[in-house]
């Protein structure tokens, strides 16, 4: 079993709809919890932190956290084009490394 | 302007041949990271580490080296022993300032092919 699993997609959303990405993770020790975006041919970028169960807005992005339910899911409101990307979920470990899943392809159309 | 800057960003290897790809940052960070991708794939660990002088192996450590003679700088040798080094590879940084775990940052990559 991968420690952090996500839908590879690819996921495709029309422009201003809500795009919900989903992860979720083995290890219940884990603390931390990020959502990366990754364009095509680059390197990732952080778009959000969580560390709390419940919910983390900024701008946009959404990121929802339920330990309980070892879950973590990421909104991302009115999409653009501009969304289009692979979105990385990571975890944090004991050993304060991050487990990455293996992203999700996410495609807004115009 | 702080950052991790990795050179080059694109590289070739010969059969045979050592290359090292070269991370530096300059935002102080305690720890420092290298990543694997291959097309289609999340991040691999390679190596890491979090004070200078030490380093531990990631998961797919076989093939390649790491130092970390500076807190600034951590560049990794794909030595000829990894047999299959076509990737993109990912330098991180982070610190440990602070209570929260804090997120790995990442500098823009090299790309590595065999010739």
């Amino acid at each position: 079993q991968k420690e952090v699993e996500q839908n590879s997609g690819p996921l495709s959303v029309p422009e201003g709809a809500i795009a919900s990405l989903n992860c979720t993770y083995s290890d219940r020790g884990s603390q931390s919890f990020f959502w990366y975006r990754q364009y095509s041919g680059k390197s990732p970028e952080l778009i959000m932190s969580i560390y709390s169960n419940g919910d983390k807005e900024d701008g946009r992005f959404t990121a929802q956290l339920n330990k309980a339910s070892q879950y973590v899911s990421l909104l991302i409101r009115d999409s653009q084009p501009s969304d289009s990307a692979t979105y990385l979920c990571a975890a944090s470990t004991r050993a304060r490394q991050l487990t990455f899943g293996s992203g999700t392809q996410l495609t807004v159309l115009p | 302007d702080g950052g991790i800057t990795q050179s080059p960003k694109y590289l070739f290897r010969k059969e045979g041949q050592n290359v090292t790809l070269s991370c530096e940052q300059n935002l102080n960070h305690d720890a420092m990271y290298w990543y694997r991708q291959d097309p289609g794939q999340g991040l691999r660990l390679i190596y890491y580490s979090q004070i200078v002088n030490d380093f531990q192996k990631g998961d797919i450590a076989e093939g390649y080296s790491v130092s970390r003679e500076k807190k600034e700088s951590f560049p990794l040798t794909v030595t000829s022993a990894q047999k299959n080094p076509t990737a993109f590879y990912l330098c991180a940084s982070r610190t440990f300032v602070g209570t929260s775990n804090q997120p790995q940052h990442f500098g823009d990559g090299t790309r590595l092919s065999i010739l």
